[in-house]
């Protein structure tokens, strides 16, 4: 199985910062790589696919980059609807998740 | 719009058994593999299942390999999990997701059934 280290498990941040996530596996992947956004009670929701492709409809401040084994999400000008937990899940192979990473308020 | 509707969870025993359903619509069902996704209480997401729209694929995760059975009805838009041999780590909410063709990239996902290992 391939594993996924996402780092930091934790973040804080400002409404108006830029904060960035990444994703390493522990075999290339690619760009077999997404990303999501989580919030309390709710379904996650898929924000990038292939490592750097914007999902319909998701605001152009979310952005991924990456291939082979290094992937990271980046969020410029972070609003109050951005703080929540973010995975990564690769698809190379049967899928696996990232051990997410929760974004708070500053 | 795609709609993702699971249902059947609830408590039940360790060693019991149990059947979740999740009809979609808003989508050609047998176009797309769907899958199983699960998250324990404060936990992160933990793929179970997939498989690809015609059935000809199925994968599992070691943690439920020979406990549990994907497996779907495309004349209804219907996807199924059935489980059993229940463990109390199987406490899970368990989400229904939509691939995109035969990828496992999740784009829509339903909002959950609660399943409750526990005597």
């Amino acid at each position: 199985d391939i594993q996924m280290t996402q780092s930091p498990s934790s973040l804080s941040a400002s409404v108006g910062d830029g904060v960035t996530i990444t994703c390493r596996t522990s075999q290339s992947i690619n760009i077999y790589l997404n990303w999501y956004q989580q919030k309390p009670g709710k379904a996650p929701k898929l924000l990038i696919y292939a490592a750097s492709s914007l999902q319909s409809g998701v605001p152009s401040r979310f952005s991924g980059s990456g291939s082979g084994t290094d992937f990271t999400l980046s969020i410029s000008s972070l609003q109050p609807e951005d703080f929540a937990t973010y995975y990564c899940q690769q698809y190379d192979t049967a899928p696996t998740f990232g051990q997410g990473t929760r974004l708070e308020i500053k | 719009e795609v709609q993702l509707l699971e249902s059947g969870g609830g408590l039940i025993q360790p060693g019991g058994s149990l059947r979740l359903s999740c009809v979609g619509s808003g989508f050609t069902f047998s176009n797309h593999a769907m899958a199983w996704v699960r998250q324990a209480p404060g936990k992160g997401l933990e793929w179970v299942s997939n498989i690809r729209g015609g059935g000809d694929l199925i994968e599992y995760a070691d943690s439920v390999k020979g406990r549990f059975t994907i497996s779907r009805d495309n004349s209804e838009n219907t996807l199924y999990l059935q489980m059993s041999s229940l463990r109390v780590e199987d406490t899970a909410v368990y989400y229904c997701a939509k691939g995109y063709g035969s990828q496992t990239r999740f784009d829509s996902w339903g909002q959950g059934t609660l399943v409750t290992v526990s005597s």
